[in-house]
């Protein structure tokens, strides 16, 4: 099974900070990972697909790159509304997918 | 309006079954794969099962393989996951999610229900 690596698991930032979470994969998944958003009490949402497409209505302060098993999920200016849960998941296959451990971004 | 309503969660006790249902609206349900996730207590997400538009191909975790399983009913437009043999660490928020294969993400997501495993 692939295993997904994400750091770090927190991360303490202040607004207007630029902000990295990297994710790693244990075997290459091309560019089939997304990021995920998610706030305490609420279900995912889908930030970024296939590495670095941008999904329709977020902001463009989110960008994704990467492929193979290195990956990177950047905030450029850390807005309060930024402040929760990150995740990263590849879908290499419909087999079975797999998140990473989630990210919490903090306020410094 | 795309909505995924989950149902069924509760109390249930270690090794018993609990069925969870996720109603769908606001779009074509059969064209769609779809998929269950959890996110224990305090932990991250896992992602639980897959299964295709006519329910030909389903895939599930390694670690509910031969106790929980996934269908469908498209003509109900309804997803269901059937869990037996139910352990503590099964205890999670269970969400339904819808997959869109182009371009490809989890862009629909249930509100969540709760399944608490406990004697």
């Amino acid at each position: 099974d692939i295993q997904m690596t994400q750091s770090p698991s927190t991360l303490s930032a202040s607004v207007g900070d630029r902000v990295t979470i990297t994710c790693r994969a244990s075997q290459s998944i091309s560019s089939w990972l997304a990021w995920y958003q998610q706030k305490p009490g609420k279900a995912p949402k889908l930030l970024i697909y296939k590495a670095s497409s941008l999904e329709n209505g977020v902001p463009s302060r989110f960008s994704g790159s990467g492929s193979g098993t290195e990956f990177t999920l950047t905030i450029s200016s850390l807005q309060p509304d930024d402040f929760a849960t990150y995740y990263c998941q590849q879908y290499n296959s419909y087999l079975t997918w797999t998140f990473g451990q989630g990210t919490k971004v903090e306020i410094k | 309006e795309v909505q995924l309503v989950e149902s069924g969660g509760g109390l249930v006790q270690p090794g018993g079954s609990l069925r969870l249902s996720c109603a769908a609206s606001g779009f074509s349900f059969s064209s769609y794969w779809m998929s269950w996730v959890r996110q224990a207590p305090g932990k991250g997400l896992e992602w639980v099962a897959n299964i295709k538009q006519d329910g030909s191909e389903k895939y599930n975790v390694d670690s509910v393989k031969g106790r929980f399983t996934i269908s469908r009913d498209n003509a109900k437009n309804s997803l269901f996951l059937q869990m037996n043999s139910l352990r503590a660490e099964d205890t999670a928020v269970y969400y339904c999610a819808r997959y869109s294969g182009s371009p490809p993400g989890l862009r629909y997501w249930g509100q969540g229900t709760l399944v608490t495993v406990s004697s």
